[in-house]
Order: structure tokens, then C-alpha cells, then sequence
């Protein structure tokens, strides 16, 4: 039973390109949640998505950032014109259903913008 | 909104020794209190959760326990082993939301041979 997961698991990007970052939930998870850790740091939310759905984004930035979640296919995290200060790793995890009951972690993708 | 403080930010223990990280959260309402373990360069690791109607679970080596008056909890480990040095996140979800997870900052714990 595969766990969440992640690519790439790193990703180096030059300022003012953009990063795209994907994850797939667990098997049987409909719920994603993205996380971002800078070093040394904890886990802050960004955002909470169901298929087709934002329900929660109260921890995005107000610019450049958007996250997605389509009917088919993995979910989407995605920065535009990254600056260095987007350099973290950036988490997803999933659950089965609504609540934070239960969410499990994927590797992470570690993005360093140069 | 929710803030939880964590400590202590460091912690080195011999090994078969027990180990206690601690943690208070401001959002009495919050019902749901998980705690990840974290190694490098890895996805933190859901080890043990507690809900607020329950004051102590156990699981093998590591036990939580929540004072939901004094609004904390804590997370106990005995018998360390050296699997056990990583860094140990402890978390609440708030009354505002049911689908976020509000962190503390970590504990690193080291266990010494």
C-alpha cells in the first residue's frame, strides 16, 4: 500500500523561474494538505484541497502561489517567479476524509532557488 | 489563532533512559493533538495521537498524555534507543479549522550510546 507521494524530491530553480511541485495521496485518501518547512523550523499549512476544491487556504501567500487538486491526476503545488526566500522543503499530506484527524506525510520536495 | 510552544528545543538522553518532550496550545477548543517523528531528510512520521475525551494513551515505548484544563500535553518515551534520535514535532488542530495542523517548533532528541 503506497504511502504519499512526492516529486521531485529536489528541485533547483534560478530566481523568477517557476517550481511545480506534485503529490499524490495514499490510496483511498480523497483530502491533501501542502506544508511548508524552512530550516531549523516547523511545519507551517499553506492550504487544504479535496478533488476540484479549495477549501482552505488560509496560509498561502497572497502572491505568486496556487494549488490545485483536478479530477484526475496528482496535486499540484506551484510557485511563480520564486525568489530565495521560497527555498524550503515543502510537504503533502493526505487523509481519508474531512479533519485533520490522521494526516500522513509525504518525502517532501526540497526547493533551492539560486 | 492557534499557537502551540514546544520544549525543550534540545534534549540528549542515555540511551535506556526515558525521555519527556512537553508542549502547551492557546485554543481551548482544539480536540485533536498528534505528534510526528521526524529524521533527516525524510516526511515527518505520525508516531502516536490523542483526542481531547482521552487523558493518556499508550503505545509500546511512547505514551501521551493531555491536561486539557492546563492545556497541555505531553509525550513520553522509555527505554530509548538510539532508532529513537530524530526531531519530535508535537501539533493541535484549532476550533476554527478541523483540517489544519498547527506545529510546534521541534525537539531534537539525541540518544547517547
Amino acid at each position: 500500500n503506497a504511502g504519499v507521494m512526492q516529486n521531485p524530491r529536489h528541485l533547483v530553480r534560478r530566481r523568477g523561474q517557476e517550481a511545480r511541485l506534485r503529490c499524490s495521496p495514499m490510496k483511498g485518501h480523497s483530502h491533501v494538505y501542502w506544508y511548508r518547512q524552512l530550516p531549523e523550523e516547523g511545519l507551517k499549512f499553506m492550504v487544504y484541497l479535496q478533488k476540484e476544491n479549495i477549501i482552505d487556504e488560509s496560509g498561502m501567500p497572497k502572491e505568486r502561489f496556487s494549488a490545485e487538486f483536478p479530477k484526475e491526476g496528482p496535486s499540484i503545488l506551484r510557485i511563480q517567479q520564486v525568489v530565495r526566500g521560497d527555498s524550503a522543503a515543502y510537504f503533502c499530506a493526505s487523509s481519508y476524509g474531512e479533519g485533520a484527524y490522521e494526516q500522513y506525510f509525504g518525502p517532501g520536495t526540497r526547493l533551492t532557488v539560486t | 489563532g492557534e499557537n502551540v510552544e514546544q520544549h525543550p528545543s534540545t534534549l540528549s538522553v542515555q540511551e535506556g533512559d526515558s525521555a519527556v518532550i512537553k508542549c502547551t496550545y492557546s485554543d481551548s477548543a482544539s480536540n485533536y493533538f498528534p505528534w510526528y517523528k521526524q529524521e533527516l531528510g525524510k516526511g515527518p512520521q505520525l508516531i502516536i495521537d490523542i483526542r481531547s475525551n482521552v487523558g493518556e494513551k499508550k503505545d509500546q515505548r511512547i505514551a501521551v498524555t493531555l491536561n486539557k484544563t492546563a492545556k497541555h500535553f505531553s509525550l513520553h518515551i522509555t527505554e530509548t534507543q538510539p532508532e529513537d534520535s530524530a526531531v519530535y514535532f508535537c501539533a493541535a488542530t484549532p476550533s476554527s479549522s478541523a483540517s489544519k495542523i498547527i506545529f510546534g517548533s521541534g525537539t531534537r532528541l539525541s540518544i547517547r550510546p
